[in-house]
């Protein structure tokens, strides 16, 4: 059973426009939850984490929201530049941050 | 600074073969972690280590083995390959106080026929 999930394999959005994927996640031990960008042929990169105890974090272009209650976060790239392609991967941890889940990815293309 | 590296980018075994993926790291990060992907799956984390000397199980340890002796280095073993072990294995680490931000390697194809 997936304890992370992203429903969406793939997001297609205009350069310029927002950009929005989604992440949802089933357990509630769950304190710390980050995003990362994966190009082809390349390990992942960190982009932005969230702690449980806020509800918004922003850096730059990227902003993440956590809704607690729903267990769901969202990643949001405003605006959106084609330099944004890439595999989006959410990734959730405990308390003690040794043993972090991912989810399967969402493949984000921006067009020109 | 290289960042993390990894070797060999890819590698095909038969079935029963055994072999080491390396991985090293020169940011002196304490915490070094092994995962594998298969397509359409998250990453999943095989092993992990805290510092040199201390090493423990993951999410999907089973057909593998690792060793820290060194601050740098995170080398994992896999004894008697089978298919089911085809998959991408990417290593990473991160400091003590920022175990969240995790920097990888470009990761190991490995395919077993």
């Amino acid at each position: 059973d997936q304890q992370v999930k992203q429903n969406s394999p793939s997001l297609s959005v205009q350069e310029g426009r927002i950009s929005i994927l989604n992440c949802d996640y089933t357990n509630s031990m769950f304190d710390y939850f980050l995003w990362y960008k994966k190009y082809p042929a390349e390990g992942p990169t960190f982009l932005i984490s969230i702690s449980s105890i806020k509800d918004k974090n922003e850096d730059g272009r990227f902003t993440v929201f956590l809704n607690k209650s729903a267990k769901h976060l969202s990643l949001h790239i405003v605006p959106s530049q084609p330099g944004d392609s890439a595999v989006y991967f959410c990734a959730a941890t405990d308390n003690y941050g040794q043993n972090f889940v991912f989810g399967p990815g969402t493949r984000l293309s921006v067009l020109p | 600074n290289a960042g993390v590296t990894q070797t060999p980018k890819f590698r095909i075994l038969k079935i029963g073969q055994s072999m080491t993926l390396q991985c090293t790291q020169d940011m002196n990060h304490n915490y070094m972690y092994w995962y594998r992907q298969d397509p359409g799956m998250g990453l999943k984390l095989i092993y992990y280590s805290v510092g040199a000397g201390i090493t423990d199980k993951g999410e999907v340890p089973n057909g593998y083995n690792v060793s820290r002796s060194t601050t740098e280095d995170f080398p994992l073993r896999l004894e008697l390959a089978a298919p089911s072990q085809t998959s991408v294995y990417s290593c990473a680490s991160s400091y003590l106080d920022r175990v969240g931000e995790q920097y990888f390697g470009p990761g190991t194809r490995l395919t077993v026929t």
